[in-house]
């Protein structure tokens, strides 16, 4: 597509139900990132997946948080028994070959009631 | 994990007026890249640098890679209303592929 692509834009939902949110990258970008941004803060790093590499999960904040990529194509961010402090917008950005730009989506914002 | 200082973290001024903010860190960058973020938007990329010491224009925007490579600084010359929005830097290390992001600057611009 021509831009990054998120759904759903919102979600609500109850402490402890699991939530997944969805990334359509930029054809043909084979760089992946996750970041939450929590409100009025910055954007805190979660993953980041690189073609067919093993992708680097360190700023994933617990084992409750996993994100899965086929191929270079859509990746989906899993939340598991989602906790109140997981109420944060969550953006996905992706970024082509060898270039330095960072292409970001309009985010999920999710509520944890 | 590490962010970029950035500053001033708000500012308030007349249309017209000119703007700077800035971008610092301890560690040294390779990348710095400039973003504008709008309320229930994600961050628009407005500016890139790739050297130090580079100074890169657009419009009324214009960035430079700091000589230490550990700053970068954005100006905005004749503020209009519709600059009004968070602005984010964000750099990339020789190694690694994570960009850390600053903790932004919110911008208001008053008719």
């Amino acid at each position: 597509g021509a831009g990054v692509s998120q759904s759903p834009s919102n979600k609500v939902t109850e402490k402890g139900k699991d939530v997944e949110l969805r990334c359509d990258p930029i054809s043909g970008h084979t760089a992946l990132y996750w970041y939450r941004q929590r409100l009025g803060q910055g954007l805190e790093f979660l993953i980041y997946f690189q073609g067919n590499s093993a992708p680097d999960k360190s700023g994933l904040p617990s084992d409750r948080f996993s994100a899965e990529r086929t191929g270079e194509s859509v990746s989906t961010l899993t939340i598991q028994r989602t906790q109140q402090e997981d109420s944060a917008v969550y953006l996905c950005a992706s970024r082509g070959g060898s270039s330095e730009k960072l292409f970001f989506g309009s985010g999920t914002q999710l509520s944890v009631l | 994990g590490q962010q970029l200082n950035q500053s001033p973290q708000s500012m308030f001024i007349q249309e017209g007026e000119d703007v700077s903010m800035n971008c610092t860190s301890s560690s040294i960058f390779n990348t710095w890249l400039w973003y504008k973020q709008e309320p229930g938007e994600g961050p628009v990329l407005l500016i890139a640098l790739y050297k130090a010491g580079e100074l890169t224009s657009n419009g009324r925007l214009t960035a430079q890679f700091g000589i230490t490579r550990k700053d970068s600084f954005l100006n905005i010359s004749a503020s209009i209303p519709s600059d009004v929005g968070i602005y984010f830097c964000a750099g990339r290390k020789n190694t690694g592929n994570q960009f850390y992001f600053g903790t932004g600057t919110s911008l208001t611009v008053i008719p």
